[in-house]
């Protein structure tokens, strides 16, 4: 079955403090895997792509790393804000080619950055 | 910036009344999407259009049916609303094969 899974589900974490999300996925064929942020009341918004071939990719204080192999997935928050609280969707991408893509959600981690 | 506007914010509608979402974007984009999200479920895909006129069922298209007369707007819509429908929609639109933008989101509380 394809699933994405997320691990913690919330999370609290004092401001300038760093974090990582982690998301294990079972998805085939594989295209690609993205972390979207998602503040309450508002829709995902992209923090980065990755493809089979990437291990990492920073986006500011976001880094992202992917292990195809193990397929595990991991969002690195460095210096955390207050701005940061919010709801991180890992998304996964099966691969049936060009437009047909099937999205896979995962449940998200809430993100509590406190002062 | 692609912009995908949903119409709503927030929405309060009567069980059995018909409920029509509306979305636009505005960079000519193909692929347009309609999902809800509900807690612990995540993000399932109700339904999607790859062009103008055309659609098709995704995950959970029942009690929904939609609309795309033109290829800027995908309409989503409740024949006949039920509580169980009370949720958070969200649309998206691409090129296809490229990123997701979504919109802020429609929460409707079906009463």
């Amino acid at each position: 079955k394809n699933q994405v899974e997320q691990s913690p589900q919330s999370l609290i974490i004092l401001e300038g403090k760093n974090c990582t999300l982690q998301c294990n996925y079972t998805v085939s064929p594989f295209s690609n895997l993205r972390w979207y942020k998602q503040d309450t009341g508002r829709g995902p918004v992209s923090l980065t792509i990755m493809t089979f071939s990437e291990n990492t990719k920073s986006n500011g204080r976001y880094t992202a790393t992917l292990d195809a192999d193990t397929k595990q997935s991991s969002l690195h928050i460095t210096a955390s804000q207050l701005s940061d609280s919010a709801s991180y969707i890992c998304v996964v991408s099966q691969n049936y080619g060009g437009a047909t893509n099937k999205l896979i959600f995962g449940t998200g981690t809430l993100l509590a950055v406190q002062p | 910036d692609v912009k995908v506007t949903q119409s709503s914010r927030y929405l309060v509608k009567r069980t059995g009344e018909k409920v029509f979402l509306e979305c636009v974007q505005d960079m000519d984009h193909e692929n347009m999407f309609w999902y809800r999200q509900d807690p612990g479920l995540g993000l399932r895909l109700i339904y999607f259009s790859y062009d103008v006129k055309m659609k098709e069922k995704g995950d959970i298209p029942e009690g929904y049916s939609v609309s795309r007369e033109k290829k800027e707007r995908f309409s989503l819509i409740l024949e006949s609303a039920s509580t169980n429908q009370t949720s958070m929609y969200l649309c998206a639109s691409r090129l296809p094969g490229g990123w997701y933008t979504f919109g802020s989101g429609t929460r409707l509380t079906v009463v």
